[in-house]
């Protein structure tokens, strides 16, 4: 079965500061997706960055990065010199490459100190 | 604009009531979904259209009745309601890829629900 674990319910981080947000994933197909998704009170979700699983190199967005470790079926997302717009839910997620199916974590809260 | 919207962003209601939630997308994508999202809970997937056709229908209860008239346009239709519906209803799109998978999902800002 597909899944995405996010552990880490809430994380604080020093406006300026670096801060990673961990996920994992478990699929047997070898094809798949992943993607990170940032949901402000307001209540949109806000795509950030994908990345394939036959990608080679990890994804890069400006401030957010994708640490991409296959082996470990790990997705963490790194969001470098924080601000304190970043202050918001953080969603991973996974899509299979077959049909329309995403799978979401439960996310992880994130509060920037100023 | 925004990409997809959705109305109303907020809805108090009875459980006899009947209402219908809308959603609606202006970028080009051929498939829409509705989620819900639930406190301190993975966001539920409740319904799939892709091409207009309903692909994905994740034992949702029948009180919840979908409708997509064209590729731009979806409705939650809302009947009989229980106070544990009450929650945050998010519409999405994307657009299916050639290989059979789907780019990302581009959400709206989500229909709050407060079942009385």
């Amino acid at each position: 079965a597909q899944k995405i674990t996010q552990t880490q319910p809430g994380m604080f981080v020093q406006e300026k500061e670096a801060v990673t947000l961990d996920c994992t994933y478990d699929t047997s197909d070898p094809s798949y997706g992943l993607f990170w998704y940032k949901q402000p009170s307001s209540g949109e979700m806000i795509f950030l960055i994908y990345q394939g699983s036959y990608d080679q190199q990890n994804a890069t967005e400006g401030r957010y990065s994708l640490n991409f470790q296959k082996a470990r079926k790990s997705a963490n997302l790194v969001i470098s010199a924080s601000q304190l717009g970043d202050s918001a839910m953080y969603f991973c997620a996974m899509s299979l490459n077959t049909g329309n199916q995403f799978y979401f974590g439960t996310g992880t809260s994130l509060t920037v100190i100023p | 604009e925004t990409g997809v919207t959705q109305t109303p962003r907020h809805l108090v209601m009875g459980m006899t009531n009947k209402k219908s939630l809308k959603c609606e997308q202006h970028l080009g994508h051929n498939a829409m979904y509705w989620y819900k999202q639930s406190a301190k809970k993975p966001l539920e997937l409740m319904f799939v259209y892709s091409l207009e056709e309903r692909v994905e229908n994740n034992s949702v209860p029948s009180r919840f009745s979908p409708e997509c008239p064209n590729s731009s346009h979806l409705f939650l239709h809302l009947h009989t309601l229980q106070p544990e519906d009450s929650a945050l209803y998010l519409c999405a799109s994307s657009q299916t890829t050639g290989d059979g998978g789907t780019g990302e999902l581009f959400f709206g800002e989500g229909s709050r629900l407060t079942v009385l």
